[in-house]
Parts: structure tokens; sequence; C-alpha cells
């Protein structure tokens, strides 16, 4: 199996600075053939459903905003948060769909603003 | 709009069943794979089980293998999962979520519907 970590578990920031979070597989989910990361980044606000953020390790989710991206292949990603808005006050999810139709998920980072 | 809602949670006693349904709208239902995840109160996510398109094939996270069954009702674009022989630790949201065409992630997402296993 599939095991993605993440770091750290939580950080806070001052608003306008930037966040990086980061996750790590157990092994490489970047598929050969069509060159493609099979990592996902998901957002989770206090008391809503997870909300898609990025997919294939850097493409973002419809209406996400620019300040989010993500990066990194193979083993290593990095979901960065250009310049902190209160509403990303939120934890954060890496999921691997490398081993589709199964799937793993990262155990969260939390974002609060310091 | 593109929605989905769940239903069916509820309080069970441990060794009971329920069973969960997800109401999905707003889109081609019957050619999208669809899928159960967890979340235990303060804890992450945890992927349940996933059904084809044409609900010809099924999985399962091996730990939950046996106790509960997806299935689906495209004439009815309605999403379903039967949990059996229910345990404490099965306490948790559900949320039911689209895969996405092409690409693996979960584009969309319902409510969620919380079940609470407990005597």
């Amino acid at each position: 199996d599939i095991v993605l970590t993440q770091s750290p578990d939580s950080l806070a920031v001052s608003l306008g600075e930037r966040a990086t979070i980061n996750c790590k597989s157990s092994q490489s989910i970047l598929y050969n053939s069509n060159n493609q990361n099979y990592l996902a980044w998901y957002q989770q606000k206090p008391g809503q459903p997870p909300k898609l953020l990025i997919y294939w390790a850097s493409t973002r989710g419809s209406g996400v905003p620019d300040r989010f991206s993500g990066s990194g292949s193979g083993t290593d990603f990095t979901l960065t948060i250009s310049s902190l808005q209160a509403e990303d006050v939120a934890i954060y999810y890496c999921q691997q769909y490398y081993n589709t139709p199964t799937f793993t998920f990262g155990p969260g980072t939390r974002v609060d603003i310091k | 709009e593109v929605h989905l809602v769940e239903s069916g949670g509820g309080l069970v006693q441990p060794g009971g069943s329920l069973r969960l349904s997800c109401a999905a709208s707003g889109f081609n239902f019957n050619i999208y794979w669809m899928t159960w995840v967890r979340q235990a109160p303060g804890k992450g996510l945890e992927w349940v089980a996933n059904i084809k398109p044409d609900g010809s094939g099924q999985y399962y996270v091996d730990s939950l293998k046996g106790r509960f069954t997806i299935s689906r009702d495209n004439a009815k674009n309605s999403l379903y999962l039967q949990m059996n022989s229910l345990r404490a630790e099965d306490t948790a949201i559900y949320y039911c979520g689209r895969e996405g065409r092409y690409m693996g992630a979960f584009d969309v997402w319902g409510q969620g519907t919380m079940v609470t296993v407990s005597s």
C-alpha cells in the first residue's frame, strides 16, 4: 500500500505570507507512460466537506485561486499558498490515485493565522 | 448545478446495519465512478469504497471488505452504501464523491451524513 506523510502537522502564517505544506509518498506516484503524478490536494474548512484544489500534482481545480500552487514529482510534493488569506484557514490533505481504483489520503496539515 | 446529497445516517447499536444513500443531480451520473469517503470525529479522511459507472465493479479499503457494500441505481441517479456489523470505530461522517473523468481525484463532494455507532 502507498502511504502518504505530510509535514508539518500544523503551521501558523501571517496574513499575506507564504505557507508551504509537504507531502511524501512511500513510493513513486509518477506514471511513466503519461508522465503524470497521481496526486491531488484538498482543502477542508471547519464543518465543510473537502474541496479539490489541485490534481495531477500541479493542475488547479475549477475556480481555485492562483495563490494556490502544487509542485513536485515522484515521491515528494508541495502545496504552496503564496499569500495567505483569512479564508485559507483549513486543513489540507494530499491524496494519491496512482493505485486507482483504490486511494489513500495523507494525515492532513492544519493552517492557521499567526 | 452539480449536487450530491447524502442521507440515511443516524444512531445505530453495535452490530447493527444502516444503508446510506447519495442523490446526484446536475450531471450525467451514469458515466462517472462514484466513491464513499469517511471521516471519524476530529480525524482525517479515509477512502471507503468506489464503484464503476455501470456498477459492474466495486472496490473497498481492505479493512472494510465483507462488511460494507457499495451499489448504485443509475435510473435513480443514486449511490448507496450498505453497512453491516457496525462497530464503534465506524462512527464518522460519510461523504459521497464523484471521481473526475480522466483523473482520479474527487471533484464533487456531498455535505456528508453522520453515522454514530453506540449502545
